[in-house]
């Protein structure tokens, strides 16, 4: 079956503009997580949802970033005034039920700001 | 404060030969460690688990131990093949918040032919 999709796979934008990057999980998966993975190093927890509420958002850098997932299946991740820093390849993962069930992620969205 | 680490960032072994990458861990609260496979351009892909009840999981040729004392998982290849080569992160989930799993930052993996 279909795995995680994300869209874009690139998105090049310019310091302060605001971008979306979108998720669309596995088919029946409840639970939705977003990482983020800089140059050499691992994926890095940003958010999790278990349906369409946000049970963790400990991850998320600062108010700049935010993500929504408003019927439970499709999530997008909104970074406003972007920075340099914000550089990276953002991974989106689902999981069946959530808790230690494994995770499956889609490609990313390597995310370039100039 | 890294909590997984990895500390050999590269690893290079012949075909038919055993691999053995290595994790260790700082907090003891973990209760559930996974190995992920990426390969260049793609997201990382679940390889194995093992929870804490248990010492040593296997799949295929696949087996990941355990040492809690030592805070320290290691994932074993047997035998390695060209197609394993990839990068590997070993992850850790925190015994009351499995949702928010910590990752190393990989090790390379390659498999000479």
């Amino acid at each position: 079956g279909a795995g995680v999709s994300q869209t874009p796979s690139n998105k090049v934008t310019e310091k302060g503009k605001y971008v979306e990057l979108r998720c669309d999980p596995i088919s029946g998966h409840t639970a939705l997580y977003w990482y983020r993975q800089s140059l050499g190093q691992g994926p890095e927890f940003l958010i999790y949802f278990q349906g369409t509420g946000a049970a963790d958002d400990s991850g998320l850098p600062n108010d700049r970033f935010f993500a929504v997932r408003p019927e439970g299946s499709v999530s997008t991740l909104k970074i406003q005034r972007t920075e340099r820093g914000d550089s990276a390849v953002y991974l989106c993962a689902s999981s069946l039920t959530g808790g230690n069930s494994p995770l499956h992620f889609g490609n990313g969205t390597r995310l370039t700001v100039t | 404060d890294q909590q997984v680490k990895q500390n050999s960032p590269s690893l290079s072994v012949q075909e038919g030969r055993i691999s053995i990458l290595n994790c260790d861990y700082t907090n003891s609260m973990f209760d559930y460690f996974l190995w992920y496979k990426k390969y260049p351009a793609e997201g990382p892909t679940f390889l194995i688990s093992i929870s804490s009840i248990k010492d040593k999981n296997e799949d295929g040729r696949f087996t990941v131990f355990l040492n809690k004392s030592a805070k320290h998982l290691s994932l074993h290849i047997v035998p390695s093949q060209p197609g394993d080569s990839a990068v590997y992160f070993c992850a850790a989930g925190d015994l009351y918040n499995f949702n928010k799993f910590y990752f190393g930052s990989g090790t390379k993996l390659n498999v000479k032919p």
